[in-house]
C-alpha cells in the first residue's frame, strides 16, 4: 500500500529565507511519480512540480524544487526566496504507475501549514 | 489557461438528502476523478473514471455514491441520502493520456450536511 509522510504539521519561515518541506514515502512498484500541492486559504489545489521515480536530475519550477533521494525514499521540496505569498498548506502526493496509462489516484500527506513571517 | 471548473461553490443540505456536485473538467482530458478533505485533515481519493466507468474507487465510495458523465463536458458527483460525516471539500481533477498524468484541480465545492 503507498504511504506518503509529512512530519512537519507547520513551519514557519522569515521572508526570502529558502525552506524545505519534507516528505517520505513507501511503495514496492518502481515506477511511481511523486508531486506537491500548494492549498491557499482559499481552499484550491494548486500543483507545484513533479518528480518521477526514473527521472534523472532533480525537477525544479522556478523557485520550488525537488530533492529527490530515491534510496532514502524521500521527495522534499524546498521553495528559495519565501514571498508572504507562499503561505499555504502544502501537500506531498504520489501515484503508482503499475504500466497502467491514465486514471490513477494520487495518495497525500497530510500536510505542512507553512507561514511566511515579514 | 484552461481549467477545471466546480458547481456550486457551497452546498449546505440537509441530513438524509441527495446532492450532486458539478464538475466541468479540461476538455481534452480523459480520466476524471473526485477527492474529498475534511476540514483540516488530508485529501482523500473517493473514485476515478475513464471511457465512462469507473476505473478505481476507494472504500469511502459506497453504495451512497454514484458518478455519471451525462454528456461531452460534465462529470458528476452523486450523493444519494447525505450524512453528517459527508461534510467536506469536494475536488473534481481531470489528467490527460500522457505519461506525467499530473491532475489539474477544481476550485471544489465545500458541501456542509445539516
Amino acid at each position: 500500500a503507498q504511504k506518503i509522510t509529512q512530519t512537519q504539521p507547520g513551519m514557519f519561515v522569515q521572508e526570502k529565507e529558502a525552506v524545505t518541506l519534507d516528505c517520505t514515502y513507501d511503495t514496492s512498484d518502481p515506477s511511481y511519480g511523486l508531486f506537491w500541492y500548494k492549498q491557499p486559504s482559499s481552499g484550491e489545489m494548486i500543483f507545484l512540480i513533479y518528480q518521477g521515480s526514473y527521472d534523472q536530475q532533480n525537477a525544479t519550477e522556478g523557485r520550488y524544487s525537488l530533492n529527490f533521494q530515491k534510496a532514502r525514499k524521500s521527495a522534499n521540496l524546498v521553495i528559495s526566496a519565501s514571498q508572504l505569498g507562499d503561505s499555504a498548506m502544502y501537500f506531498c502526493a504520489m501515484r503508482e504507475m503499475d504500466g497502467i496509462q491514465g486514471a490513477q489516484k494520487l495518495v497525500f500527506g497530510q500536510g505542512t501549514r507553512l507561514t511566511i513571517n515579514p | 489557461e484552461p481549467e477545471v471548473t466546480q458547481t456550486p461553490s457551497h452546498q449546505v443540505t440537509q441530513m438524509g438528502q441527495e446532492v450532486i456536485l458539478r464538475c466541468v473538467p479540461i476538455s481534452n482530458h480523459l480520466y476524471f476523478y473526485w477527492y474529498r478533505q475534511i476540514l483540516g485533515q488530508k485529501v482523500e481519493f473517493l473514485v476515478s473514471f475513464y471511457n465512462n466507468e469507473i476505473s478505481e474507487k476507494s472504500e469511502i465510495f459506497d453504495d451512497q455514491f454514484s458518478v455519471e458523465r451525462p454528456d461531452g463536458s460534465n462529470f458528476t458527483l452523486k450523493i444519494r441520502s447525505t450524512k453528517l460525516e459527508d461534510s467536506a471539500m469536494y475536488f473534481c481533477a481531470s489528467s490527460e493520456a500522457k505519461s506525467r498524468n499530473e491532475q489539474f484541480f477544481g476550485p471544489g465545492t465545500r458541501l456542509t450536511v445539516l
